[in-house]
C-alpha cells in the first residue's frame, strides 16, 4: 500500500529565503506526482506535474523533482515571499488517476 | 475557461438527513473524481468516474456512500442518514483521461457540517 509522508509538517521562514519543502513515499511504482497549494478554506491548486519518467520540472520560483529509485520528491521555493504563505500537499497518482495525498506542510513566511 | 465548480460552497445540516453533494468538471475531462477532506483523516480518495462508469468505489467509507454520473459531466455524491463523523470538506476535481499522467483540476468544494 501507497504511503505519503511530507516533512516538515509546518514551517516558518523570513521572506526572501530559499526553502525546500520534502516529500517521500513507499512504492516506486508511480504514473505522475503533483504538488498542490492549498490555501485556508479553499481548494488546491496545482503547482507542478511530474511525470514517472522525468526528473524535475519548473515554474517560476518554483522547482520539483522526483526521485523514484529513493522514492523521494522535493519542491524548492526561492526567494520566499509573504504570498507563497499555504499549506503544500504532493500527492502520487495510479494508473487510473486516484491521487493518493500526504499530510501537507504549512509553509509560512514571514515579512 | 471554466474550472471545475461545486455546489453547495456550505451545508449544515442535521444528524440523520440526507445530503446531496454536486460537482460540475472541466468540459470535456472523461474523468471525475471525489476527496474528502477532514482534520483528522488529511485528504482521502472516495470515487472515480471515467464517463458515467465508476471503476473504482474502493473509498467510499460505508454504504450510506454513493455517487453517480449522468451524461458524462456532472457528478452528485449522495450521503444518506448523515452522521457527525460525515463532517468536512468534500473536493471534486477532474482530468482530462482516467490515466495516471494526467493533471487533475480541483473544484473549491464543499464544507458539510453535520450537527
Amino acid at each position: 500500500k501507497q504511503e505519503v509522508t511530507q516533512i516538515p509538517a509546518a514551517l516558518s521562514v523570513p521572506e526572501g529565503e530559499n526553502l525546500v519543502l520534502n516529500c517521500s513515499f513507499t512504492d516506486s511504482a508511480i504514473y505522475n506526482l503533483q504538488w498542490f497549494r492549498q490555501d485556508p478554506g479553499k481548494g488546491l491548486t496545482s503547482l507542478l506535474l511530474i511525470q514517472s519518467s522525468q526528473r524535475e520540472q519548473t515554474s517560476g520560483r518554483l522547482n520539483a523533482s522526483l526521485d523514484k529509485s529513493s522514492g523521494r520528491s522535493t519542491l524548492y521555493i526561492a526567494a520566499s515571499q509573504p504570498g507563497d504563505s499555504a499549506t503544500y500537499l504532493c500527492a502520487l497518482s495510479s494508473n487510473t488517476g486516484k491521487l493518493i495525498f500526504g499530510q501537507g506542510t504549512t509553509l509560512q513566511v514571514k515579512p | 475557461g471554466a474550472g471545475v465548480s461545486q455546489s453547495p460552497s456550505n451545508k449544515v445540516t442535521e444528524k440523520g438527513k440526507d445530503v446531496e453533494l454536486r460537482c460540475d468538471p472541466i468540459s470535456g475531462h472523461t474523468a471525475l473524481y471525489w476527496y474528502r477532506q477532514s482534520l483528522g483523516q488529511g485528504l482521502e480518495f472516495l470515487i472515480y468516474f471515467q464517463g458515467n462508469s465508476a471503476p473504482d468505489k474502493s473509498g467510499l467509507p460505508s454504504d450510506r456512500f454513493s455517487a453517480e454520473r449522468t451524461g458524462g459531466s456532472v457528478s452528485t455524491l449522495t450521503i444518506q442518514r448523515t452522521q457527525q463523523e460525515d463532517s468536512a470538506v468534500y473536493l471534486c476535481a477532474s482530468s482530462l483521461r482516467g490515466e495516471g499522467s494526467y493533471e487533475q483540476y480541483f473544484g473549491p468544494g464543499t464544507r458539510l457540517t453535520v450537527t
